[in-house]
């Protein structure tokens, strides 16, 4: 089976860095993304990592732990247009193929 | 490059009535589609996972004669929504991937969704 848990809510200041952590236990674990869903919007693609280490893409990082089923994102200089939900999302096998599993998502608000 | 669109981007009708919600890859050619549902404060749910010219392969619980999908061309999946009831109210958003399913491309590119209301 698999599991996705990441905070619900997170503030952050505009200008500011924060992380946001997901954790996972994901049978058969081959990826893990970051989507941005804006309120009301379909999610977009933000990172995909696969092999430990830290993947760098402008302002957004996103860093994982293979041996720990941990990742997180990391977002620099934040703007206020970054306010949105970030889904964490693990990939491994149920039933027999592979499927990638959604967390619930982390609600960021940045604020002045 | 790899945008995806959804069409129609709302509908409202009434219960007892089909609705048929179009997913198409624009620039890239989409070997695997995935249709989703999202609930409000919700995640999204996967429904059904289809590879172009195969049968959709179904999560559990979700009724495959209710949702019937076609992934009639590598650019276009339909899902549509038979007899519709009024908690099939939601967000449908539809994915494209143009790897397979569990391959080193399969990263998923969204669709804008589809928001049903069942009356």
């Amino acid at each position: 089976g698999q599991n996705i848990d990441q905070p619900t809510e997170m503030t952050a200041t505009e200008g500011a860095i924060v992380q946001i952590n997901c954790t996972y236990q994901t049978s058969g674990f081959n990826g893990l993304f970051w989507y941005q869903q804006h309120a009301g919007e379909a999610p977009t693609f933000l990172s995909y990592n696969v092999l430990d280490g830290l993947e760098e893409k402008g302002r957004f990082s996103s860093f994982l732990s293979r041996s720990k089923g941990y990742s997180y994102l990391l977002l620099k200089e934040l703007q206020m247009k970054d306010s949105a939900s970030y889904l964490c999302a693990a990939r491994g096998d149920s039933g027999g193929y592979q499927k990638v599993t959604f967390g619930i998502g982390t609600k960021l608000q940045v604020i002045p | 490059g790899a945008v995806v669109s959804q069409h129609p981007s709302w509908v409202i009708c009434k219960s007892g009535t089909s609705v048929k919600i179009e997913c198409r890859s624009l620039d890239f050619q989409a070997t695997t589609m995935f249709w989703y549902r999202q609930f409000p404060k919700q995640s999204l749910m996967l429904m059904a996972t289809s590879n172009e010219g195969s049968k959709a392969t179904y999560e559990q619980g979700v009724e495959k004669d209710k949702f019937l999908i076609n992934h009639a061309s590598l650019t276009l999946s339909t899902l549509t929504v038979t007899s519709a009831h009024p908690e099939d109210s939601s967000f449908y958003i539809c994915s494209a991937s143009p790897g397979l399913a569990g391959g080193p491309r399969e990263t998923q590119y969204f669709g804008p969704g589809t928001r049903l209301l069942v009356l």
